[in-house]
């Protein structure tokens, strides 16, 4: 069985950095055919893709936010950290986390079931 | 980037009713295209891939078709628990994608 679960801090102050883990289950995180990304969700608006982490450890991220943004994972864990710099209220969403699969064309097959983080002094 | 475009952004339907959903890309994707249904509260759920195959355990009422540019998310016989929020997804790019910005449907 497939579970991705995010978990991190529920209140950031503006400028700090956002540290965020998802945990992963029922894969492998060395797998070629499969990678996870961050994608996150302003209330009430669209989803965003953040970030992805392949399972060679290569990285992409969205353009628009690549200076603040850092994907890792640490296989032994069976986890995904994401960190996100310099946050500001803009950066109030859900986040989640999500398996890409290269046999359904790149889709994101399974999801977490999201955090929602508030920026806020 | 490829940007993603899809209308209407909301729409009102009845129990019953076929709607068409329409996503289109800023650039040919081929048929590097997925489709999510998202409910409140919920994480989005993966409908369609690669334009029109329907992903496991997906009721046959939903279909997608369309090719390089232009897409269509079909619904037949709308029921009630397909009132929700639907987004396409571009995977055309090798290592970074985009959402379309989605369209809600209501009754």
């Amino acid at each position: 069985q497939v579970t991705l679960k995010e978990s991190g801090p529920v209140l950031v102050k503006p400028t700090e950095t956002l540290t965020l883990t998802c945990t992963v289950s029922g894969f492998s995180l060395t797998n070629p055919r499969l990678g996870v990304s961050w994608i996150r969700q302003p209330p009430g608006r669209a989803l965003e893709w953040l970030a992805h982490i392949f399972a060679n450890d290569e990285k992409s991220y969205n353009t628009s936010l690549k200076s603040r943004l850092t994907v890792s994972k640490d296989t032994s864990k069976s986890q995904v950290v994401l960190s996100m710099a310099n946050v500001g209220p803009v950066d109030t969403a859900t986040y989640f986390c999500a398996r890409m699969s290269t046999g359904t064309y790149r889709s994101f097959d399974y999801w977490g079931q999201g955090t929602l983080v508030t920026v806020s002094s | 980037d490829i940007q993603m475009t899809q209308s209407p952004s909301s729409l009102s339907a009845s129990v019953g009713d076929s709607l068409t959903i329409t996503c289109r890309a800023s650039q040919s994707i081929s048929t590097y295209l997925n489709w999510y249904q998202q409910k409140p509260g919920k994480a989005p759920n993966l409908l369609i891939y690669a334009a029109s195959n329907l992903q496991s355990g997906v009721p046959s009422r939903f279909s997608g078709s369309g090719s390089g540019t232009d897409f269509t998310l079909t619904i037949s016989s709308l029921q009630p628990e397909d009132f929700a929020t639907y987004y396409c997804q571009q995977s055309y790019s090798a290592s970074t994608w985009t959402f379309g910005q989605g369209t809600k449907v209501e009754v």
